[in-house]
């Protein structure tokens, strides 16, 4: 069964502190991993695809990478501006349907 | 990128009723997606709503509970029927692959709490 897991669940960071965030997936064939971020109240917003392991892509302060197993989202130098939630999801080859995990919750402290 | 909106934003219902949200999109787009977000788990995909076709509910949802319309390639509705306290969630809209863009778009939810 193809399955997302995310961790930690909950991340407090001081302004300045560099981290990562983990997203672990089975999928039986990987089309694609993207993460999302979602502020309360607000439906979720496209950050990055990543489509084979090696692969990495950078925005701003954040850059994701991938591998067979898991994908990180390191985040260097955070500001408050950046506390959301995290999602990660999967697409398996041959379907549209993408499975998310339960994400991580960010708080970045002034 | 789309723009995507919903109506209601939220909403608090009485149990046995059923509420309608609506999801507009400033696009045309083939495949619209509906999900639940319970609170502190991740998005759930209830169905997905092609224009022409039977919506496809995914297990453990069904048409009886979730009829969806799709009556054209910009606007979708999901209605929640018969609601209970347990229906209490947040429901999002989704549309996919603009313009060969492989990103998913997503409305800013529809909060349903049920009395």
């Amino acid at each position: 069964e193809d399955q997302v897991t995310q961790s930690p669940e909950a991340l407090r960071l001081q302004e300045g502190e560099s981290s990562s965030l983990n997203c672990s997936y089975t999928v039986s064939g990987l089309r694609g991993l993207f993460w999302y971020r979602q502020d309360p109240g607000k439906g979720p917003e496209f950050l990055f695809t990543l489509y084979s392991a090696g692969e990495e892509k950078e925005k701003e302060r954040l850059k994701a990478t991938l591998t067979k197993k898991e994908s990180f989202l390191h985040i260097t130098a955070p500001k408050p501006e950046d506390s959301a939630t995290y999602l990660c999801a999967v697409q398996a080859s041959g379907t549209y349907k993408y499975i998310f995990g339960t994400g991580t919750r960010l708080k970045v402290l002034a | 990128s789309a723009v995507i909106s919903q109506k209601p934003s939220r909403d608090i219902c009485q149990r046995g009723t059923s509420l309608t949200i609506q999801c507009q999109v400033d696009s045309q787009v083939t495949m619209m997606f509906w999900y639940r977000q319970q609170p502190g788990q991740s998005l759930t995909l209830i169905a997905t709503a092609n224009q022409g076709s039977e919506a496809t509910y995914e297990s453990g949802f069904v048409i009886d509970k979730f009829p969806i319309s799709r009556p054209n390639l910009t606007f979708s509705t999901l209605t929640v029927s018969n609601m209970s306290p347990e229906d209490s969630s947040i429901y999002l809209c989704s549309v996919d692959g603009l313009a060969g863009v492989d990103e998913q778009f997503f409305g800013p939810g529809t909060r349903l709490t049920v009395l």
